[in-house]
């Protein structure tokens, strides 16, 4: 069965560039969930999107942005890069209030 | 505002033991509870989900429990293995697009 597929999978930038992550939803889902964890954290909400449009904010950084496009694919946007920004980022799908997928992750690190 | 926490937070285990991890969350008001296992610096596994109309759901070695009323879950590893050491998460959907709420998880090291 089709997963939710992530890339890159690893990224490294230096501080104060910028940085796409892609996620690729499993087909038919409508829901596009992303996820920011850090260094022994647990992973945080960062905002969500509902047929394409943006549904749900969390604690997301003014330095970043994200969009859904027509064919479902999300990609996560990060400007102005600083070294706390370097955490795995994951991006999850679900079908009307089910089980949420999980993707397998994008390590980024800023140096 | 939803709040989910797990105890304990590391357990250290010999093979063969039984165990017991708990989640709780201060909303009752979830639609279903999902746990997951993360392997260090690795993507999230989903082990199981309870529906909020259910009690228990099983999946082999594992058993989890959900007590909407006293805001409880219980993921219980039968006959604990090496490989079985992680980090266990648990997570509710939470607000109107059921984003996840998690907790801090549970680190379990089990010791041939």
């Amino acid at each position: 069965a089709a997963g939710v597929i992530q890339s890159p999978r690893h990224l490294i930038k230096e501080k104060r560039e910028t940085a796409t992550l892609k996620c690729y939803p499993i087909p038919r889902h409508d829901t596009v969930y992303w996820y920011q964890q850090g260094p022994g954290q647990d992973p945080q909400f960062l905002i969500s999107f509902y047929e394409k449009m943006q549904s749900d904010k969390g604690s997301i950084p003014d330095r970043f942005s994200a969009q859904q496009f027509s064919d479902y694919h999300s990609e996560l946007n990060m400007s102005s890069l600083e070294l706390g920004d370097s955490a795995l980022y994951f991006c999850a799908s679900s079908s009307s209030e089910s089980e949420q997928y999980f993707g397998p992750g994008t390590r980024l690190t800023v140096t | 505002k939803q709040e989910v926490t797990q105890i304990p937070a590391a357990l250290s285990v010999p093979e063969g033991e039984n165990l017991v991890l708990n989640c709780s969350f201060t909303d009752s008001a979830i639609y279903n509870l999902q746990w997951f296992r993360q392997d260090p610096g690795k993507g999230l596994t989903s082990l199981l989900l309870i529906q909020s109309s259910q009690r228990e759901q099983t999946s082999g070695r594992l058993n989890a429990s959900l007590d909407k009323s006293s805001g409880r879950s219980t993921l219980y590893i039968a006959a604990s293995q090496p490989g079985d050491s992680a980090t266990y998460l648990c997570a509710v959907p939470w607000g109107g697009y059921n984003k996840l709420i998690f907790g801090a998880g549970t680190r379990l090291a089990v010791h041939p």
